[in-house]
């Protein structure tokens, strides 16, 4: 166990559809990174949140967002769904914004959009 | 841009044999650099990481890693494979807060 939780654990919804992915980091970590994994497109860097600020962007898209809250949480935005968003999304965390610092993963939200 | 290449998408070996699995990068300088290990239906964990200093890095469940600057490549190695390591195993480069992963290299263990 990661100490990193991510709700929920499996969505399906459909088309065009809004969805909101939640992570919770390990205690006393201040950075939240967001993934999307998939079989075509691997394991991609979505969007990284340190303290409360948004620190780094990755292959992001403009129909996605996330924020981290000031007890620390984040959430993931995913709206108007296609069925290319089917992947399995994760969190990690880690104590600073350092990049050689390790990265703490939870246990991914499987979304599927029929 | 930085990317991170692992040839091999499926190895077998049979337990108690050695393992490599081979991880490329291109970049200007040299990023920090890691392995990761993801089993079936959970996320990852960090096996080993490498930044600057010895090149030979040893890390968790008795796996290590050889940084190769001329190479460009950081190659994880375990002299005696377990069946409990059938995983996903992921080389990733960071650098900036810009964390890029290979595609995987898949690891089955015959017993």
């Amino acid at each position: 166990d990661s100490g990193v939780t991510q709700t929920p654990k499996h969505l399906i919804t459909a088309t065009g559809q809004r969805v909101t992915l939640r992570c919770s980091p390990r205690s006393g970590d201040l950075s939240v990174y967001w993934y999307q994994q998939s079989l075509d497109q691997g394991l991609q860097f979505l969007i990284q949140y340190y303290n409360g600020e948004e620190r780094a962007k990755g292959n992001i898209l403009e129909r996605f967002s996330a924020q981290q809250f000031p007890d620390l949480h984040s959430e993931l935005n995913l709206s108007s769904l296609e069925l290319g968003d089917s992947a399995l999304y994760f969190c990690a965390s880690s104590v600073t914004d350092f990049s050689y610092n390790e990265q703490f993963f939870g246990p991914g939200t499987r979304l599927t959009v029929l | 841009a930085q990317s991170v290449t692992q040839p091999d998408i499926h190895i077998t070996v049979s337990e108690g044999a050695s393992l490599e699995l081979r991880c490329n990068y291109s970049y200007g300088a040299t990023p920090y650099l890691f392995w990761y290990v993801q089993s079936p239906g959970q996320g990852l964990q960090l096996l080993l990481k490498y930044f600057s200093g010895d090149t030979l890095v040893q890390g968790i469940k008795g796996f290590e890693a050889e940084f190769k600057r001329s190479q460009s490549s950081f190659n994880l190695r375990k002299p005696s494979v377990h069946w409990s390591d059938a995983a996903e195993y992921f080389c990733a480069v960071a650098n900036n807060n810009d964390m890029r992963f290979g595609a995987g290299t898949r690891l089955t263990v015959k017993p």
